[in-house]
């Protein structure tokens, strides 16, 4: 079982929808929750980050951490077009380097 | 604005021509790594630098190097590239490996023919 599940999707939605993205991890050993936006042919952009479980808010972003259900969550309002991209959620252990991704949800919101 | 910048943006070499990528970081961070991320793939982590020391992880090929020769700059070397190590190669940094500052580059495009 890979630490980090993730449905790769493709999603679609209009545009002004809520879009709901999710993750399920395995490693309980896991304290930093991540999200990443990934535009084509760039490097992954720092969206949300969480530390334990709880809930962040950043403009029309917000990430929710469950450490009781291992469940990561990331909610985007009034999506634009310019969110189409390929949204990666990551986790990271205590005293650990390496970064443990989910496949990645590729996302299109259709004007 | 403080950053993480890999030079060059793209990349192409010869099957087994040795190639440099490179790359620099404003932000301070003691920790740089060097991740693969190939076609429709999660980045997969080759090696990281703790300050001066290397790190390699256990199923990264020995074709694959490292240099930080001070804490801004780190290189990625691919002393014989072969047709499978066509990717997109992502430097990141991070202070003292924690989530919330972990920033990538936006990437080196090698492509090997």
């Amino acid at each position: 079982q890979k630490e980090v599940e993730q449905d790769p999707g493709p999603l679609s939605v209009p545009e002004g929808a809520i879009v709901s993205l999710n993750c399920t991890y395995s490693n309980s050993a896991f304290q930093y929750f991540m999200w990443y936006r990934q535009y084509s042919r760039k490097g992954p952009e720092l969206l949300m980050y969480t530390y334990s479980s709880g809930n962040k808010e950043d403009g029309r972003f917000t990430a929710q951490v469950d450490k009781s259900s291992k469940y990561i969550s990331l909610f985007i309002r009034d999506s634009q077009p310019s969110d189409s991209a390929t949204y990666l959620c990551a986790s990271l252990g205590a005293g650990s380097y390496q970064l443990t991704f989910g496949k990645g949800t590729k996302l299109s919101v259709i004007p | 604005d403080a950053m993480v910048i890999q030079n060059p943006r793209y990349q192409v070499t010869q099957f087994g021509k040795p190639v440099t990528l490179s790359c620099s970081q404003t932000l301070n961070h003691n920790v740089m790594y060097w991740y693969q991320q190939k076609s429709s793939q999660a980045p997969k982590l080759l090696f990281h630098y703790y300050d001066k020391d290397f790190n390699n992880e256990a199923d990264t090929p020995d074709n694959f190097q490292s240099r930080r020769p001070n804490t801004s700059f780190c290189f990625l070397d691919i002393r014989s590239p072969g047709l499978g190590d066509t990717a997109m190669y992502l430097c990141a940094t991070s202070r003292d490996g924690q989530g919330g500052g972990y920033t990538f580059g936006s990437g080196t495009r090698l492509t090997v023919v």
